[in-house]
């Protein structure tokens, strides 16, 4: 069981948008900054969004993040075939001084 | 380019012992905390240990907790994790992750390419 809930998985279309939610609480989400990954099959995680809604150098302004309280929420427009992956947010909880996972999205176009 | 390189994985019996490296390059790596990251097959993340710029401060996850020890040398730009009393539950792809900042706080902004532990008798 993960300190952040994120759904198992979500679906769309490609070029459509999607959301992916993190739910924590006052400890984690709602005192601290969140970032979220992308994981490829196969590959590494690459983080997407840093600081709440900071995305990297290099990436596309399709993604973006957003922070209210002791939730966050991913934003993925203009959907492609390149952004089935799994995707997994992550901050830092003030109480355990550790850092946390969600239990990762499966995003899969319909 | 930012590249962190693990090694040291393998198999090994419960109770047995590994050590994990990852040897950084691209960046100065006293500059940064690092972190340890690891994924059972076919599961998600799991925040293993972190260690801050200097290794004055470290954390772990509670399921290592007293078993794996994570270190540093600057002067060598590596990071380490050792892993004694080892479970079966300990098998996972292990990431070395490079931090943002000086302290243990994510985000985790560079990723190595990951190394398997695989426990069992």
């Amino acid at each position: 069981q993960s300190v952040l809930t994120q759904p198992p998985s979500v679906s769309a279309a490609p070029g459509q948008k999607v959301t992916i939610s993190c739910s924590g609480s006052s400890s984690n989400i709602g005192n601290n900054y969140v970032s979220w990954y992308q994981q490829l099959p196969g590959t590494a995680p690459k983080l997407l969004i840093y600081d709440n809604n900071k995305p990297p150098s290099g990436i596309p302004d399709r993604f973006s993040g957003s922070k209210s309280g002791t939730s966050a929420t991913l934003g993925i427009t203009g959907l492609q075939t390149g952004d089935e992956a799994d995707y997994y947010c992550a901050t830092w909880d003030s109480s355990l001084s550790v850092v946390v996972f969600g239990g990762g999205t499966k995003l899969t176009l319909l | 380019d930012v590249q962190l390189v693990e090694s040291g994985g393998g198999s090994a019996q419960p109770g047995r012992s590994l050590r994990l490296s990852c040897a950084a390059s691209g960046f100065t790596f006293d500059d940064y905390a690092m972190h340890w990251v690891r994924q059972a097959p076919g599961k998600g993340l799991e925040w293993v240990s972190g260690i801050s710029w200097n290794g004055a401060r470290m954390g772990y996850a509670d399921s290592v907790k007293g078993r794996f020890t994570i270190s540093r040398d600057n002067a060598k730009n590596s990071l380490y994790l050792q892993l004694n009393s080892l479970r079966p539950e300990d098998t996972a792809f292990y990431y070395c992750a490079k931090s943002r900042d000086y302290e243990l706080p994510p985000p985790c902004d560079y990723w190595g390419q990951g190394i398997l532990v695989s426990v069992s008798s």
